[in-house]
């Protein structure tokens, strides 16, 4: 069975300071990962997206920055945080068989709070 | 442009009672569809796919797709407490890598 490792669970960091974030896949080779972005209560912004190590896809610029350096791995990073950074930030996968549509599985989140 | 509506924003009722959420695309590329529950603090889960028109059953959870009028909805029998959570539609292309849209989701209380 597949697993979804997010961490950390929650930050609490100060404006202008850097973030790391981070989850790892296991199970499955090869998965397309994906960033979503989550305001308190609100709809699922795609951040990002991967389909082979190393190679990474922006879907919106929020100053932030991703990278897959494993084919497990997918880190979401910036070097100076801002209030609107705030949120709650979901790494997900999905089969990269690229024939038919696949759904998509979320990790547990990290709650990340900018003061 | 929000390519996925879904209506209502909230919806409360009462505890084995039936909940009705709906959801439209305004994109006629869509062919894949999906709903997903979110509990408070938790990832989304994904609950069920509908890629056909007409009905799939699962459970207590029926969803029903009507691809001519880009409609898909989902009915909750015998509403649970634990079925209060958020619940989002999800839509894509569904070719090669997949670009997710999501709606802004109804927030579902049931009612003890």
């Amino acid at each position: 069975a597949q697993t979804i490792h997010q961490w950390p669970v929650a930050e609490i960091k100060a404006v202008g300071s850097p973030l790391s974030l981070g989850c790892t896949i296991k199970g499955k080779s090869s998965p397309n990962l994906y960033w979503y972005w989550q305001a308190t209560g609100g709809t699922l912004q795609q951040l990002f997206y991967s389909i082979t190590v190393g190679q990474v896809e922006s879907v919106v610029q929020l100053n932030l920055s991703a990278s897959r350096p494993k084919d497990d791995q997918f880190i979401l990073s910036t070097e100076k945080l801002l209030l609107s950074h705030s949120g709650f930030y979901l790494c997900a996968w999905s089969p990269n068989w690229g024939s038919s549509a696949e759904t998509l599985y979320f990790g547990s989140g990290t709650r990340l709070t900018v003061l | 442009q929000q390519k996925v509506q879904q209506s209502p924003e909230s919806l409360s009722v009462p505890e084995g009672g039936m909940a009705s959420l709906n959801c439209t695309s305004s994109d006629r590329n869509f062919q894949y569809f999906w709903w997903y529950r979110q509990h408070s603090g938790e990832g989304p889960k994904a609950l069920m796919s509908i890629f056909s028109d007409g009905d799939k059953k699962e459970g207590r959870f029926t969803a029903h797709l009507n691809k001519a009028s880009l409609h898909v909805s989902l009915h909750i029998r015998d509403s649970q407490p634990s079925d209060s959570a958020l619940y989002f539609c999800a839509a894509s292309e569904g070719t090669g890598y997949q670009n997710f849209y999501f709606g802004k989701g109804t927030s579902l209380t049931v009612i003890p």
